[in-house]
């Protein structure tokens, strides 16, 4: 049984450049989640969608990040343009509201903007 | 004020030592609750979810107060491989779950 799946693993990008991280939520989940972690701010949460529609997006930083959910099974997080300080783990989850409603994560994109 | 609180550590126990792990949250919309583990340079996984009549998995136990908004985490006879970080997190009802976590708590158990 898949997974949450997010490519790539590791991404290094020089800044200024887009960036653009990928997720594939478990089947049949209708939540998603983009979370942000670093090791001064913990993990954050970013944005979340519930049933491919963005319910909060107050977490996003700035106008630079972007995320889509055009589908149930395909989100997107997009950074344009990158900045060393956007360099982090960013992780994606999914959830069913139905039943068990606890997060299951992805392994993550380690972004490293020089 | 952060949505959910907890004591960043961290915590150095030796082996067989009981230790408890505190967080509180701010939204009284909070319906569900959590403890994940997250080991260095991997992925939040969960430990186990938190009911308000106390669950017990283990030598891990969890208790909610929802009057005072407040979580805990015991765990009995710790074990080397219960070093890990230790995430308390809150399903916020917006509609659908909006899914917060706390900062952690480091945990270090030494020989």
């Amino acid at each position: 049984d898949a997974g949450v799946i997010q490519s790539p693993r590791h991404e290094v990008t020089e800044m200024g450049q887009e960036v653009t991280l990928r997720c594939k939520p478990i089947s049949g989940h209708n939540s998603l989640f983009w979370y942000r972690q670093t090791m001064m701010r913990g993990l954050e949460l970013l944005i979340y969608f519930n049933n491919n529609v963005p319910i909060d997006d107050s977490g996003m930083p700035e106008d630079r990040f972007s995320a889509k959910m055009p589908n149930a099974s395909f989100s997107t997080l997009k950074i344009q343009p990158s900045e060393p300080r956007d360099s982090a783990v960013y992780f994606c989850a999914s959830s069913s509201s139905q039943g068990p409603t606890e997060a299951f994560f992805g392994q993550g994109t380690r972004l490293t903007v020089v | 004020r952060k949505e959910v609180e907890q004591d960043p550590g961290p915590f150095n126990v030796p082996e067989g030592a009981t230790v408890a792990f505190n967080c509180t949250y701010s939204n009284s919309a909070s319906q569900s609750f959590f403890w994940y583990r997250q080991d260095c340079r991997k992925e939040p996984k969960l430990l186990m979810s938190v009911y308000s009549s106390g669950n017990e998995d283990g030598r891990f136990t969890a208790q909610l107060n929802r009057a005072s908004q407040y979580i805990s985490l015991l765990i009995r006879d710790s074990k080397l491989s219960d070093s890990a970080t230790y995430l308390c997190v809150v399903n916020i009802d917006t509609g659908g779950f909006k899914t917060i976590f706390g900062a952690g708590t480091r945990l270090f158990v030494k020989a």
